[in-house]
């Protein structure tokens, strides 16, 4: 089945302590995205990437890391978190044709408290 | 960067009745322009696109018009049905090739509740 999952689903920690939110898709996706839900904010991108070893920052890139050393993966990490970036993750693939965006396919989300 | 507005951020309809929720753009370069549903709980879902060539698509009951010249675009629901409440986003992203941010960005949202 095509799908992008994350891991964790749901996360509670502590401030500045290190986490990281693993995501993989299986459809052979190029472009691979990260976005954070917050109420009334719709979804913003935070860091993307266009290929292996291709990586960019989105709207909202501090405090977050990305790496893209496989195709299939794409973690986030968050090297010092802090309660502003409690929020709900997700993970989008997508395919690369030229000219056009293609379709996105979300993974289910990751929501993350920081205390 | 692109900016994209939408509204309204909340619409209540009849059962049966029609929705529209539009969006306005603030790139020309924007060439692509996909509507996501996102019910509660849940991941967005892609629900229809359309790209900059076409002024409108339709499938089934829903249905996009863009107006390139006004850099706005709309969804339209018809005859509505309860499972259709749900969080609707559009968004809109610039082509790949341009050498600016390749990016999906996204309107706020609108909350769609369909009343029985």
């Amino acid at each position: 089945e095509a799908q992008v999952t994350q891991n964790p689903r749901y996360l509670i920690t502590v401030t500045g302590k290190k986490l990281t939110v693993t995501c993989s898709q299986n459809m052979n996706h190029e472009y691979m995205s990260w976005y954070r839900q917050d109420p009334g904010l719709g979804l913003r991108q935070i860091y993307y990437s266009m290929n292996v070893e291709v990586t960019d920052k989105g709207d909202v890139p501090e405090g977050y890391k990305v790496s893209r050393k496989e195709k299939r993966n794409f973690p986030l990490i968050l090297e010092s978190p802090s309660p502003n970036q409690t929020s709900l993750y997700f993970c989008a693939s997508s395919l690369r044709l030229a000219g056009y965006q293609e379709t996105q396919y979300f993974g289910p989300g990751t929501r993350l408290l920081v205390l | 960067g692109e900016n994209v507005e939408q509204h309204p951020s909340t619409l209540s309809v009849q059962e049966g009745d029609s929705a529209v929720i539009k969006c306005t753009y603030s790139d020309s370069a924007s060439n692509y322009f996909p509507w996501y549903k996102q019910e509660l709980g849940k991941r967005p879902q892609l629900i229809i696109d359309i790209r900059s060539n076409v002024g409108e698509k339709k499938d089934q009951r829903i249905a996009v018009t863009l107006n390139k010249t006004a850099k706005h675009f709309s969804l339209h629901i018809t005859e509505t049905q309860p499972e259709d409440s749900a969080v609707y986003f559009c968004a809109a992203s610039q082509p790949f090739s341009s050498g600016s941010a390749r990016q999906l960005t996204f309107g706020s949202g609108t909350q769609l509740t369909v009343l029985p």
